[in-house]
C-alpha cells in the first residue's frame, strides 16, 4: 500500500532563510513522488516529480527534493524562502512508476514566509 | 500555458438534492480525475477515466456518485442525492498518458461543495 507521511502541519521561516518540508513515505512498489503546491483560490501545481532516475529532483520556482530509499524520505528544501513561498504543499506518492494511477496525498504542510 | 479550469468556484446546494461538478481537462489529455478534500483531511481520490469509461475508483466512489464525459471538452461528477459529509473541495485533474514514464496530473482550482 501506498501512504505518506508530512511530519509538519506547519512551518514558518523567516525571508531569505532556508525552507525544509519533510515527507516520509511508504510504498509496496519502486515509488513515483512528487510534491505540489497550492497557493490560496488556485489549484494544485506540480513542484517536482522523482521517477527513479537522479535522486536529486530539480522543480520550478529554486525547490528541490532528495529521494532516500534507506530513510524512506522525499523532504522538499529550497535555500532561501521567498515571499511569495507562502503557500500549502503537498508530498505525494503516486500507485504505480508508470502511466496514469491515482495519486495518494499526505495531509499538507502550510508554509507562513516571515518579512 | 493550457490549464485545467472548474465550475462553479462554490456550490451550496440542500441535502438530498442532486450536483454536477464540471471540468474541462486539458484539451489533448487521455486521462481524467476527480480528488476531494473534506475541510482539514487528505486530498483522496476518487476516480480515473480513460477512453469513455472508469478505468478505476475508490471505496469513496459509491453509487451515488457517476462521472460522464458529454462531449469532447467536458468532464463531469454528478452527486445523485447529496448528504452533509459530502462537503468538500471537488479537484479535478488531467494527465496526457505518455508511455513509458510517470504522467503527471495536471489540477484545476477546485470547486468548494457546500452541503446543508
Amino acid at each position: 500500500a501506498q501512504s505518506v507521511t508530512q511530519l509538519d502541519s506547519h512551518v514558518s521561516v523567516s525571508e531569505g532563510t532556508p525552507v525544509l518540508l519533510r515527507c516520509n513515505y511508504s510504498s509496496s512498489y519502486s515509488p513515483s513522488l512528487f510534491w505540489y503546491v497550492q497557493h490560496p483560490n488556485k489549484g494544485l501545481q506540480l513542484l517536482l516529480k522523482y521517477t527513479s532516475a537522479a535522486t536529486l529532483v530539480k522543480g520550478i520556482n529554486g525547490f528541490e527534493a532528495e529521494f532516500k530509499k534507506s530513510e524512506t524520505s522525499f523532504h522538499l528544501t529550497k535555500p532561501s524562502a521567498h515571499m511569495s513561498d507562502a503557500a500549502e504543499y503537498f508530498c505525494v506518492v503516486s500507485k504505480t512508476q508508470t502511466g496514469a494511477n491515482n495519486l495518494f496525498f499526505g495531509t499538507g504542510t502550510r508554509l507562513t514566509v516571515i518579512p | 500555458e493550457p490549464e485545467v479550469t472548474q465550475t462553479p468556484s462554490h456550490q451550496v446546494t440542500q441535502m438530498g438534492q442532486e450536483v454536477i461538478l464540471r471540468c474541462v481537462p486539458i484539451s489533448n489529455h487521455l486521462y481524467f480525475y476527480w480528488y476531494r478534500q473534506i475541510l482539514g483531511q487528505k486530498v483522496e481520490f476518487l476516480v480515473s477515466f480513460y477512453n469513455n469509461e472508469i478505468s478505476e475508483k475508490s471505496e469513496i466512489f459509491d453509487d451515488q456518485f457517476s462521472v460522464e464525459r458529454p462531449d469532447g471538452s467536458n468532464f463531469t461528477l454528478k452527486i445523485r442525492s447529496t448528504k452533509l459529509e459530502d462537503s468538500a473541495m471537488y479537484f479535478c485533474a488531467s494527465s496526457p498518458r505518455t508511455s513509458g514514464s510517470t504522467d503527471t496530473q495536471y489540477f484545476g482550482p477546485g470547486t468548494r461543495l457546500t452541503v446543508l
